[in-house]
């Protein structure tokens, strides 16, 4: 089954202790992306993958890091969380980046 | 500025009562409008992709239409379990995809 896949599902961690969510896909998409969502602010992109080791920033990318070693994964790292990083997170992939995306199950993030 | 603005934000149908949900964008050069349909705590599904005024897409009790500045996800006689909050995407000038905030969706039974 084509899917995306986001490991956890759910996390409640403290300020400033490091964390990594995984993002898998098994469609061979070249084009990954993350994604948080708020309410009232809708869907922003943090960070993007064009392919393996090419990375850009979305429109929020400060206080996340990502990294792009193997085609199918694409893990969101918070190296200092803080409380304002709450939010649902979803991890997407794609063709190419105007294509149609793809979307994980999300993971749930709480900072206190 | 490339926008994506979605109306009505939220909507209150009766089962069967068919309706419609607004897309308006501001984009140079459309290159791709794209429906999702997301359930709450859930990612987006992706539903259509458009790609030129006057392109219509359907899929069960939804139709999809393209104009020069606007698409229309048009539902006709809904059922409790189309409730859902629906996306509007295009894509940008940059390549990227820009998400509109949503319109949700309740049908009461």
């Amino acid at each position: 089954e084509a899917q995306v896949t986001q490991n956890p599902r759910y996390l409640i961690t403290v300020t400033g202790k490091k964390l990594t969510v995984t993002c898998s896909q098994n469609m061979n998409h070249e084009y990954m992306s993350w994604y948080r969502q708020d309410p009232g602010l809708g869907l922003r992109q943090i960070y993007y993958s064009m392919n393996v080791e090419v990375t850009d920033k979305g429109d929020v990318p400060e206080g996340y890091k990502v990294s792009r070693k193997e085609k199918r994964n694409f893990p969101l790292i918070l190296e200092s969380p803080s409380p304002n990083q709450t939010s649902l997170y979803f991890c997407a992939s794609s063709l190419g980046r105007g294509d149609e995306q793809y979307f994980g199950p999300g993971t749930r993030l709480t900072v206190t | 500025e490339d926008q994506v603005t979605q109306s009505p934000e939220a909507l209150r149908l009766q089962e069967g009562e068919s309706s419609s949900l607004n897309c308006s964008y501001t984009v140079s050069g459309l290159r791709g409008l794209f429906w999702y349909r997301q359930d709450p705590g859930k990612g987006p599904e992706f539903l259509f992709t458009l790609y030129s005024a006057g392109e219509e897409k359907e899929k069960e009790r939804l139709k999809a239409t393209l104009t020069k500045k606007e698409s229309f996800l048009h539902i006709t006689a809904p059922k409790p379990e189309d409730s859902a909050t629906y996306l509007c995407a295009v894509r940008g000038s940059q390549g990227n995809l820009i998400f509109g905030k949503g319109t949700k969706l309740s049908v009461k039974p």
